[in-house]
C-alpha cells in the first residue's frame, strides 16, 4: 500500500471557522491531489500540486485553498467552513502525471 | 469535458458467480486512461485495474478483467469467482494522456455502482 495518511480522520466544526486538513506521504511522489466524495457526485478534483509550492485548481476549488512547501505534505484548508463543505475528503499521489493516483484513507468532515 | 457514466447504481452477486459492471465515457481524445476503483465500507479507494487506451489488449488482474471497447466508449469490469470480499462500491474513472495539449491530471469519476455478493 502507498504510504499515504491524513490527518484527522473525522473533523466536525461549525460554520464560518477555518479548518485545514493534512495529508502526508512517505513515497516522494511529485503529484499530489485533494478530492471531494459526495453522494450522487462519485470524487470531484478540488486542487492538485506538481511539486514543492506548484499548485493548480480542479474543478470545484472555490472555498478552498492548498500548501505544499514540501513534498511530503499538501494542505487542504476551508478559510470559513460552510455546511456545503461537510464531505468525505480524499488525498492521493502519483508519481508522474501519467501514472495510476493512489489514495489516502479520507478524512470525515462535518459542519454544522 | 469528459464524462463517465455508469448505470448500474446497484447489483448484485452470488458467491462464486460472474457479474459484469457497466462503464461507459465520452471523450474527443484518442489516448488516455481508464481505471477501476473499489471502494469498501472502510472508504479507502483501492486501484482495482487500469486500461490505456493504445493497448488493445484488454487488462486482467487476477480474477478482475475488463472488456474495452474504444469505438463504443465502453470499459466494463468482469469480476470472476465473486468472493464475499469483493462487495463494494466501485467507481470506473477516466483521465487524459498527459500527453494532451492542456490536459488535466484530474480524475473524472462514475457516480458508482454498489456491488452485493450473497452467500
Amino acid at each position: 500500500d502507498a504510504g499515504i495518511t491524513q490527518s484527522p480522520r473525522h473533523k466536525v466544526t461549525e460554520t464560518g471557522t477555518p479548518v485545514t486538513l493534512r495529508c502526508h506521504q512517505t513515497e516522494n511522489h511529485r503529484y499530489m491531489y485533494w478530492y471531494r466524495q459526495d453522494p450522487g457526485h462519485g470524487l470531484r478534483l478540488i486542487h492538485y500540486s506538481y511539486g514543492v509550492k506548484d499548485t493548480d485548481k480542479g474543478e470545484v476549488s472555490d472555498g478552498y485553498s492548498v500548501s505544499r512547501s514540501k513534498t511530503e505534505d499538501f494542505l487542504l484548508t476551508l478559510e470559513s467552513a460552510t455546511s456545503s463543505q461537510t464531505s468525505v475528503y480524499f488525498c492521493a499521489i502519483s508519481e508522474l502525471a501519467q501514472e495510476t493516483q493512489y489514495f489516502g484513507p479520507g478524512t470525515r468532515l462535518l459542519v454544522l | 469535458a469528459q464524462t463517465v457514466t455508469q448505470s448500474q447504481p446497484e447489483m448484485s452477486v452470488q458467491e462464486a458467480e460472474t457479474v459484469t459492471l457497466s462503464c461507459t465515457y465520452d471523450t474527443s481524445e484518442s489516448d488516455y486512461y481508464l481505471f477501476w476503483y473499489k471502494q469498501p465500507p472502510s472508504r479507502q479507494m483501492i486501484l482495482v485495474i487500469r486500461q490505456e487506451a493504445y493497448k488493445q489488449q484488454n487488462a486482467t488482474e487476477n480474477r478482475f478483467s475488463v472488456n474495452f471497447q474504444k469505438a463504443a466508449k465502453s470499459f466494463s469490469l468482469k469480476i470472476s469467482d465473486s468472493q464475499l470480499g469483493d462487495a463494494a462500491m466501485y467507481f470506473c474513472a477516466y483521465r487524459n494522456s498527459f500527453l494532451t495539449q492542456g490536459g488535466s491530471e484530474k480524475l473524472v469519476f462514475g457516480k458508482g455502482t454498489k456491488l452485493t455478493v450473497n452467500p
